[in-house]
């Protein structure tokens, strides 16, 4: 299986902060990767496909990269609404594999 | 807008067969190019994908589960469903369904959700 190193599992920022959130694959994927947000109690939603494309609805302050095996979700500005916890999906290889997630909390 | 809905029993006996069914509006099961899945949470840990069937009945499964997984589907009602046999404590989770979209040359995972239902495996 494909592994994805999520760092870090957990960190701390406020309101207008800008919050980078890092993957990386045990293999190369090419840019099969897709960020989800999940709040305590609900469904995790994505907000990033292909790497580096915003899911229609999702704000702008929510983009993806790529650099190798190296995979990036920033939020830039942060809001109230994105305290939650982040997670990266492989989509290359099955079986189709999830980062260990990134909670987000409040400073 | 294309929703899903989990449903089935909340509390599942060791060694018994969990069964959940997803029900699907605002889209056809049988429209094609579609893998519908299943994927669980066990309680504060993260997420695993347990596999997909397609309209055509196409199947994969995560080898971690694999030998205890049957999913299936059922045109005429919209729904597709999920079997875990041979249920331990270790199965008790929070499931569910989504949709995973192949109808082009790539493929993209896992939107919509359904809202999860949560399954207890205890005697």
């Amino acid at each position: 299986d494909i592994q994805m190193t999520q760092s870090p599992s957990s960190l701390s920022a406020s309101v207008g902060d800008r919050v980078t959130i890092t993957c990386r694959a045990s293999q190369g994927i090419k840019n099969d990767l897709g960020w989800y947000q999940q709040k305590p109690g609900k469904a995790p939603k994505r907000l990033i496909y292909a790497a580096s494309s915003l899911q229609s609805g999702v704000p702008s302050r929510f983009s993806g990269s790529a650099s190798g095996t190296e995979f990036t979700l920033t939020i830039s500005n942060l809001q109230p609404e994105d305290f939650a916890t982040y997670y990266c999906l492989q989509h290359n290889t099955y079986p189709l594999t999830f980062g260990g997630g990134t909670k987000v909390e409040i400073k | 807008q294309v929703q899903l809905q989990e449903s089935g029993p909340g509390l599942v006996k060791p060694s018994q067969t969990l069964s959940l069914t997803c029900t699907v509006s605002g889209a056809s099961i049988s429209s094609g190019g579609y893998y519908w899945s299943w994927i669980r949470q066990r309680p504060g840990k993260g997420l695993e994908w347990i596999g997909y069937i397609s309209d055509s009945g196409s199947t994969y499964y995560n080898p971690s589960l694999k030998s205890r997984v049957i999913q299936s589907v059922d045109m005429s009602k919209n729904q597709f469903s999920l079997k875990l046999l041979s249920v331990t404590a270790a199965d008790t989770a929070m499931y569910y369904c989504t949709r995973y979209d192949c109808r082009g040359t790539s493929c993209y995972p896992f939107d919509p959700w359904g809202q999860g239902t949560l399954v207890t495996v205890s005697s």
